[in-house]
C-alpha cells in the first residue's frame, strides 16, 4: 500500500506570494491533518479534515486555509507569504473515524522556503 | 503552545547502550504517542499508550505512562546507529488534535 504522498517536496517562494501544497492520504484513509514544523516552534497543528469537513483548527492566522476533496486528497494554501512561514509542512492521514486514537501516518513533508 | 515537553533535549550514546527519554504534559489526555523523525523527514509512529495503560512494549521499545505525574518515558534498548533520530511525544488533547513536544535528539555513536 502506498504511503502518504506530498507534493511538491521542496518549494521556494518570495514574500507576498501564495502557495498551495498537496497531500494524498493512504488509500482508504478519510482523515487528513496538517502540521507546521519549525526549529523555533516545533510541530504545530494546523487543521484536520474528515469527509471534506474541517473538524479542528489550530491557532494560525486566516492566511492559512485548507480543503479536502471527495477522494480524501487535501490541499493547504498559504496566502501573502511571510518569512516566518518557512517551514516543513507535514500531513498525516488515519483510517477509521480519524480519531487521534488511530495511528497517524505522516508524509515526507513539503519544505517551504520564503525569501 | 506545546502540551508536552521532552527531556533531555539531546542524548548521545554508544551503540548497544540503552536510551531513555521522558515526556511531561500538562492536561488530561486520552492517549500519548511516540514518534520518530529522521533528519527533517516525515514522522514515523512508534507506539501509542492509552490513558488506562501503564506500560507497553514494541520490539526494542518500552513506553511507560504515569497519569498521576503526567509523564511518560520511552526506552530504546540495545541502540543501533539507525536509531539516530529525533523522538517526539504527542498527546491527544481531543479526538482530532495532536499536540507535540519539542523532541529529544538521539545520536547513537558507532
Amino acid at each position: 500500500k502506498a504511503g502518504v504522498t506530498q507534493t511538491p517536496r521542496y518549494l521556494i517562494k518570495t514574500r507576498g506570494q501564495q502557495v498551495t501544497l498537496s497531500c494524498s492520504p493512504i488509500s482508504g484513509h478519510r482523515s487528513v491533518s496538517w502540521y507546521q514544523q519549525t526549529p523555533g516552534q516545533g510541530l504545530q497543528f494546523l487543521f484536520e479534515y474528515f469527509s471534506e469537513t474541517q473538524r479542528n483548527k489550530g491557532n494560525f492566522p486566516g492566511r492559512f486555509s485548507g480543503r479536502q476533496f471527495s477522494n480524501s486528497r487535501s490541499e493547504m494554501n498559504v496566502s501573502t507569504l511571510e518569512l516566518g512561514d518557512s517551514a516543513l509542512y507535514l500531513c498525516a492521514s488515519s483510517r477509521g473515524t480519524g480519531s487521534v486514537s488511530d495511528t497517524q501516518y505522516f508524509g515526507p513533508g513539503t519544505r517551504l522556503t520564503v525569501l | 503552545s506545546q502540551q508536552g515537553e521532552e527531556d533531555p533535549q539531546a542524548l548521545s550514546i554508544q551503540e548497544g547502550e540503552n536510551a531513555t527519554m521522558n515526556c511531561s504534559y500538562k492536561t488530561s489526555i486520552n492517549n500519548l504517542q511516540w514518534y520518530r523523525q529522521n533528519s527533517g523527514r516525515g514522522l514515523v509512529h512508534l507506539i501509542l499508550i492509552r490513558s488506562n495503560e501503564r506500560e507497553k512494549h514494541s520490539g526494542r521499545l518500552r513506553v511507560t505512562l504515569d497519569t498521576s505525574k503526567k509523564s511518560s518515558s520511552l526506552l530504546i534498548t540495545a541502540s543501533r546507529a539507525a536509531d539516530t533520530a529525533s523522538y517526539f511525544c504527542a498527546t491527544a488533547l481531543n479526538d482530532y488534535k495532536l499536540s507535540f513536544g519539542a523532541g529529544t535528539t538521539v545520536t547513537v555513536r558507532a
